[in-house]
């Protein structure tokens, strides 16, 4: 069984267009995060839900919005996708301490 | 400055050999220390976390020095399986459990025959 899952695996999607991807964990874990990592491959955390609660936003366009129905899922849904949104995007889950990731959704804007 | 700094390579290093990468970080308050491997279009993975009293897990020995906020990590007798990037990664800065990671740009090793 997959411990962290996410589904695209690729995504490829025209510029203006909304897209989503969607997380789910069967770890039990409590913490859920959402990760970028850009073309330079420098992975940078955007959001943390902990137990369906918003922890950690930085500063992420407002285009991107996380939503938790339930803590073993954190799905993230873009509006208005642009070129530079382009990226890998990984999930990752915790319960506090040491973290396990998806295996990543390639988007890339055309 | 950058939050997790590391020399981005590429190392090219023969079989067998020895090899040491090492990372700095900028805030002194940081709690938790950890090497992750990331192979070409794969997730990261944890490799290790990094103690002050130095730990050791087969051939990879990680190290911290926190009045240096210095990161160490030694693969001895390197494998071509050992090709990857070595991420260093601080996090807990408030020592909650759902602070997230902070990532250096990663060191890139390639392992030769």
């Amino acid at each position: 069984d997959t411990a962290v899952s996410q589904t695209p695996k690729y995504l490829v999607t025209q510029m203006g267009n909304d897209k989503s991807i969607k997380c789910e964990q069967n770890l039990g874990h409590d913490t859920m995060y959402w990760y970028k990592q850009d073309s330079k491959k420098f992975l940078k955390i955007m959001f943390s839900y902990n137990n369906k609660e918003l922890i950690i936003n930085e500063t992420v366009p407002n285009r991107f919005s996380p939503k938790s129905p339930d803590k073993a899922h954190l799905n993230l849904h873009i509006n208005s996708l642009e070129l530079g949104d382009s990226a890998v995007y990984f999930c990752a889950s915790s319960p506090g301490r040491g973290y396990t990731f998806g295996s990543g959704t390639r988007l890339t804007v055309v | 400055r950058k939050e997790v700094e590391q020399d981005p390579g590429p190392f090219n290093v023969p079989e067998g050999a020895t090899v040491a990468f090492n990372c700095t970080y900028s805030n002194s308050a940081s709690q938790s220390f950890f090497w992750y491997r990331q192979d070409c279009r794969k997730e990261p993975k944890l490799l290790m976390s990094v103690y002050s009293s130095g730990n050791e897990d087969g051939r990879f020995t990680a190290q911290l020095n926190r009045a240096s906020q210095y990161i160490s990590l030694l693969i001895r007798d390197s494998k071509l399986s050992d090709s990857a990037t070595y991420l260093c990664v601080v996090t807990g800065y408030s020592g909650g459990g759902a602070d997230g990671l902070t990532f250096g740009k990663g060191t890139h090793l390639i392992i030769q025959p």
